[in-house]
């Protein structure tokens, strides 16, 4: 079973803060994304990785920036967060192999003072 | 520009009825489609998907149909049960678009399936 692990259910932070989302997957997926998701809009893509050190912008990158210093993990970070950046926060991963879906973390739901 | 369109924001149906879920694209270079179930606070499940080359899909009691030329895909679930009542999120994807891995979602339909 693939499994998807992000560092916190829910978070609470000040308008301001630096935030720091982690996702680990155990997979040995390539690729690897990031997506908020808000009511009625269904999922936006933020970034994702097809390799270490590899980053590509989804929709929505404004506000946001990502690393990946392992295979394994994929790091989103709100360099200020704002008030319009409270949302749930989804990681995902997939393999390179054509086509599969992506397999998605527990979520984090984040609000922003 | 919603490339891939739910438009039903929810469905209520009785327990062993069957669940017609619908979903529209516009974007015809799409080739892969994919059903994911979304409970509260969690994270979206993978339910079942379809390549362009198919007409239907089934995994037990979800079966997925696909008509090309006209841009839309459903999904059945048949019987439905309590355990199915959440928001249903329809995806699609393309080769040419980084390799499948830019996944457009729609809006999702929330699902309730009451005795």
């Amino acid at each position: 079973d693939v499994k998807v692990t992000q560092s916190s259910r829910y978070l609470v932070k000040r308008t301001g803060e630096k935030v720091f989302l982690e996702c680990v997957q155990d997979m040995d997926h390539e690729n690897m994304f990031w997506y908020r998701q808000d009511p009625g809009l269904g999922l936006r893509l933020i970034y994702f990785s097809y390799d270490v050190k590899m980053k590509e912008k989804g929709d929505i990158p404004e506000g946001y920036s990502v690393s990946r210093e392992k295979k394994e993990r994929f790091s989103l970070i709100l360099e200020s967060a704002s008030t319009n950046q409270t949302s749930m926060y989804l990681c995902a991963s997939r393999p390179t192999r054509d086509p599969r879906p992506q397999y998605f973390g527990p979520g984090t739901r984040l609000l922003v003072l | 520009d919603q490339q891939v369109k739910q438009n039903s924001p929810s469905l209520s149906v009785q327990e062993g009825r069957i669940s017609i879920l619908n979903c529209d694209y516009t974007n015809s270079m799409f080739d892969y489609f994919l059903w994911y179930k979304k409970y509260p606070a969690e994270g979206p499940t993978f339910l079942i998907s379809i390549s362009s080359i198919k007409d239907k899909n089934e995994d037990g009691r979800f079966t997925v149909f696909l008509n090309k030329s006209a841009k839309h895909l459903s999904l059945h679930i048949v019987p439905s049960q309590p355990g199915d009542s959440a928001v249903y999120f329809c995806a699609a994807s393309s080769s040419l678009s980084g390799g499948y891995n830019k996944l457009i979602f729609g809006a999702g339909t929330r699902l309730a399936v009451h005795p």
